[in-house]
């Protein structure tokens, strides 16, 4: 199947814990990236990578870190899950790294933290 | 500073046609983006605009103006399954997209 996947669909989540989102592109895109979304404001970027091996900071990259160790998968890493953290996550790729590529985006996952 | 402003809220009437507006203020201004969202999923693409002008696909057109910072969706012909939110986004120096909230369509019979 062609696209993006992310995992898990939705996570609650008790603040303190370390947690992962997994994304994997099957397009062979060369770049990645990771946005939240929440109401009244719109997708902020957290980080992201134009190919496999480097990874930048967006704008919000603050308690989130990234890997990308090669072109499908592009994880996101909370080290210790905080309330404000609640969101609903995106992952998205575009083939040539520049904003001028139209980005992907995966189905998303909603996470909780209590 | 960079910015971009659409209209939270709109509401139209099937069969009509709405135009949501969008203007933006970014650094290193390489296109301009629109997104279509459904409720509860992914953001999908409808169309990209770099050049002034309006650039036409089926029912729906999307139109630029460089010079004032400024761009419109038309959906013409709506329809219920139009009812999304429509996510503007502009490029900023870093070559990353600067989203706007996005403008809530509600489309009534």
């Amino acid at each position: 199947i062609a696209g993006i996947t992310q995992a898990p669909t939705s996570q609650i989540l008790a603040a303190g814990r370390r947690m992962t989102l997994r994304c994997t592109q099957d397009m062979r895109h060369n770049a990645m990236y990771w946005y939240r979304q929440d109401l009244g404001l719109g997708l902020r970027l957290i980080h992201y990578s134009n190919t496999a091996g480097t990874t930048g900071k967006g704008e919000v990259p603050d308690g989130y870190s990234v890997s990308r160790a090669n072109t499908d998968d592009f994880p996101l890493t909370l080290a210790s899950a905080v309330p404000s953290q609640t969101s609903v996550y995106f992952c998205a790729s575009s083939d040539g790294g520049g904003a001028v590529d139209t980005q992907y985006f995966g189905p998303g996952t909603r996470l909780t933290v209590l | 500073g960079q910015n971009i402003d659409q209209p939270t809220e709109m509401t139209a009437t099937e069969g009509a046609i709405v135009q949501i507006n969008c203007t933006y203020q970014t650094s290193g201004f390489n296109g301009l983006f629109w997104y279509q969202q459904h409720a509860g999923e992914a953001p999908t693409f409808l169309s990209y605009n770099v050049l002034d002008g309006l650039e036409e696909k089926g029912r729906f057109s999307s139109f630029l103006s460089r010079s004032k910072g400024y761009s419109y969706l038309l959906l013409k012909e709506l329809q219920m399954k139009d009812s999304a939110s429509y996510l503007c986004a502009g490029t900023d120096s870093n070559y990353q997209l600067i989203w706007g909230a996005g403008t809530k369509l509600i489309i009534k019979p």
